[in-house]
């Protein structure tokens, strides 16, 4: 059973440009939560899809923006980079209903800004 | 609002001693609560969760946690560590209704010699 799978691994970007990062989730699970996980912090939620729908959002500006596929899967994109967006980026799924609703994290997408 | 306080950034200690890696939480609802592990250069991964039930929750790898609901807090124990535990570890909190976790910053726990 493959868990949840994120790509790239690693990349950089030079500020001003665009990124765009593709998570697929673990089987079986219908929800998809995006998370920003700057050096030395704990991740902060940036936003949920479900059904194809952005269901929440965290206090993130509008240059993130996302999309989930009818396959679940989901992508993330950051216009405009900035410096301060360098982070690790967690995709994290779940089953809509389950108990606690517990997420599963991929391994995450380093991005550097330069 | 929810939020969690990890009130100790690092944690040192030696092989084979005991530890706990505190965390208190606020929230105006009923709570679940989770603890995640990150390795160096990892994602992070469940090592446990309280729902409901028995307030002491465990983990196949040796470590627990008991829910307090008086005090808020839900620490993390091992009775006796190995250098494999060396990791990130993150406390959160969900409520039942948004189902969108909040972590803490999270604690380095380094296993010496």
């Amino acid at each position: 059973d493959a868990g949840v799978t994120q790509s790239p691994t690693h990349l950089i970007k030079t500020r001003g440009q665009q990124v765009t990062l593709r998570c697929s989730p673990k089987s079986g699970h219908d929800t998809v939560s995006w998370y920003q996980q700057a050096l030395g912090q704990g991740p902060q939620f940036i936003f949920q899809y479900y059904e194809e729908e952005e269901r929440q959002r965290g206090n993130f500006p509008d240059r993130f923006s996302g999309h989930q596929f009818p396959n679940y899967s989901s992508e993330l994109n950051v216009n405009a980079l900035l410096l301060g967006d360098s982070a690790l980026y967690l995709c994290a799924s779940s089953s809509t209903g389950a108990p606690g609703n517990t997420i599963y994290f991929g391994e995450g997408s380093w991005l550097t800004v330069v | 609002a929810q939020s969690v306080t990890q009130l100790d950034s690092q944690v040192p200690v030696f092989e084979e001693a005991p530890v706990e890696l505190r965390c208190n939480y606020s929230s105006s609802v009923s709570v679940y609560l989770f603890w995640y592990v990150q390795y160096p250069n990892q994602g992070l991964q469940l090592l446990l969760k309280y729902l409901s039930g028995s307030t002491l929750v465990e983990s196949i790898n040796g470590f627990e946690a008991e829910f307090n609901k008086s005090q808020t807090s839900f620490h993390l124990r091992k009775p006796s560590v190995h250098i494999s535990d060396t990791a990130e570890y993150f406390c959160a909190v969900s409520d039942g209704g948004s189902y969108i976790p909040t972590f803490g910053r999270g604690t380095s726990l380094i296993v010496h010699p």
